[in-house]
């Protein structure tokens, strides 16, 4: 099955600071999509994006879907940006969706 | 909001009891997809409904299942419950098979 690798595991940013967080797959996917997990378990949706570039407000990404990865770009962080990012892909419409491991950000005032 | 919503919120169960959790889709998406989350991982697929049938299945035993309505609600049945079915359990409807997901808030399941 598809692996998926997300980096860095963890990530303290001083608020305003950008970052830029990154996802590998170990084969081609149809749909990519990057979470944002709240402290409470909340996933969000933040963009599905399977190829090119798309941006909403703060936040942009970048799938390269020919060399299967994806970065997910954070400006001008705010404490509110705290929690667990994930990135998840799938195959085909018939395969299970597989979920990185996440990466654990924590802003900071 | 997401429009996805499930129930129950928390949950306390023991060993060996059964357990159905249940959640309510966006009107109109016909594929709900559960997931569980261990404590400092990312979610795991258990399984997909599309349709009202099975669609897909990840590494989980025969005691999980599910079912899927009509009106766009789902239940995920946990038979036979064990200590390590402890997690938060998250569905995902979408308005087709591999379309972006839009996930519930997740119900917390601790079993003693």
């Amino acid at each position: 099955g598809i692996q998926v690798e997300q980096s860095p595991p963890d990530l303290i940013l001083q608020e305003g600071a950008n970052s830029t967080l990154r996802c590998n797959f170990s084969d081609s996917v149809n749909n990519l999509q990057w979470f944002h997990q709240n402290p409470w378990g909340q996933l969000i949706n933040l963009f599905y994006i399977p190829s090119g570039t798309k941006q909403n407000g703060r936040l942009s990404a970048t799938t390269v879907a020919t060399e299967r990865y994806s970065l997910l770009y954070i400006s001008s962080s705010q404490t509110t940006d705290s929690g667990v990012y994930f990135c998840a892909g799938i195959k085909t419409s018939y395969d299970k969706v597989i979920f990185g491991p996440g990466t654990s950000l924590s802003v900071i005032p | 909001e997401t429009g996805v919503t499930q129930s129950p919120t928390h949950l306390i169960k023991t060993r060996g009891q059964q357990v159905t959790l249940r959640c309510s889709s966006q009107s109109g998406h016909n594929t709900v997809s559960w997931y569980q989350q261990a404590l400092g991982q990312g979610p795991q697929f258990i399984f997909q409904y599309y349709r009202e049938e099975e669609n897909g299945r990840g590494n989980f035993p025969p005691r999980f299942s599910g079912l899927q309505f009509p009106n766009y609600s789902s239940e995920l049945n946990v038979n036979a419950l064990e200590l390590d079915d402890s997690a938060l359990y998250l569905c995902a409807s979408s308005p087709d098979r591999g379309d972006t997901q839009y996930f519930g808030p997740g119900t917390r399941l601790t079993v003693l």
